[in-house]
């Protein structure tokens, strides 16, 4: 499709386990987001890419997740020894060069939950 | 820092009635605004947004936002809601570095009611 790609939009998984996510974002868009939204609360920012780096991972909670864009398209988010906690939506959102900044294309999401 | 509150977690409200959400935002320099809408099972799309220019803000579906400068907010309204404007609304914000994240408010969930 066109949109922005999200997999698996539903993982379960149980406490202290490694978790994957996947972003495939728009064709052509430089600039990917990664952001969390936990139940009854807007989506919180945790990293953002321009390009195959990390312009700004400052909302990144703790240095069990990690994300790499290699190619500079699609992005993985990487969880390590996954907690309750981290039961969330995480959410990517990418945007075309030039576009102001806030201005984002949003995935559907990927809803973790950790048992 | 930036921060976005928006008043009311749940609205709910008539078909063919008006509503307003309202959003208040902190900051000492200039923001761009915006009020992004998810729809149950969809992803957040983009409503409209304010970078400069008139404060009066008008986007898609028929809802439109004011920025005030003084009073610090950028409420979204419609004058009369459909049924399929039932979903959860956002209010964002950035400051004008590019390289700052967006902010978003906790939400409001508009409910409309037969």
């Amino acid at each position: 499709g066109a949109g922005v790609s999200q997999t698996p939009s539903n993982k379960v998984t149980e406490k202290g386990k490694y978790v994957e996510l996947r972003c495939d974002p728009i064709s052509g868009h430089t600039a990917l987001y990664w952001y969390r939204q936990s139940l009854g609360q807007g989506p919180e920012f945790l990293i953002y890419f321009q390009g195959t780096g990390a312009a700004d991972d400052s909302g990144l909670p703790n240095d069990r997740f990690f994300a790499v864009r290699p190619e500079g398209s699609v992005s993985t988010l990487k969880i390590q020894r996954t907690e309750r906690g981290d039961s969330a939506v995480y959410l990517c959102a990418s945007s075309p060069p030039g576009t102001v900044t806030g201005e984002l294309f949003f995935g559907e999401g990927s809803r973790l939950t950790v048992l | 820092a930036q921060s976005v509150t928006q008043l009311d977690s749940q609205v709910p409200v008539f078909e063919e009635a008006p509503v307003e959400l309202r959003c208040n935002y902190s900051s000492s320099v200039s923001v761009y605004l915006f009020w992004y809408v998810q729809y149950p099972n969809q992803g957040l799309q983009l409503l409209l947004k304010y970078l400069s220019g008139s404060t009066l803000v008008k986007g898609i579906n028929g809802f439109e936002a004011e920025f005030n400068k003084s009073q610090t907010s950028f409420h979204l309204r419609k004058p009369s809601v459909h049924i399929s404007d039932t979903a959860e609304y956002f209010c964002a914000a950035h400051g004008p570095s590019g390289n700052t994240p967006l902010v978003f408010g906790k939400g409001t969930r508009l409910s409309v009611i037969a």
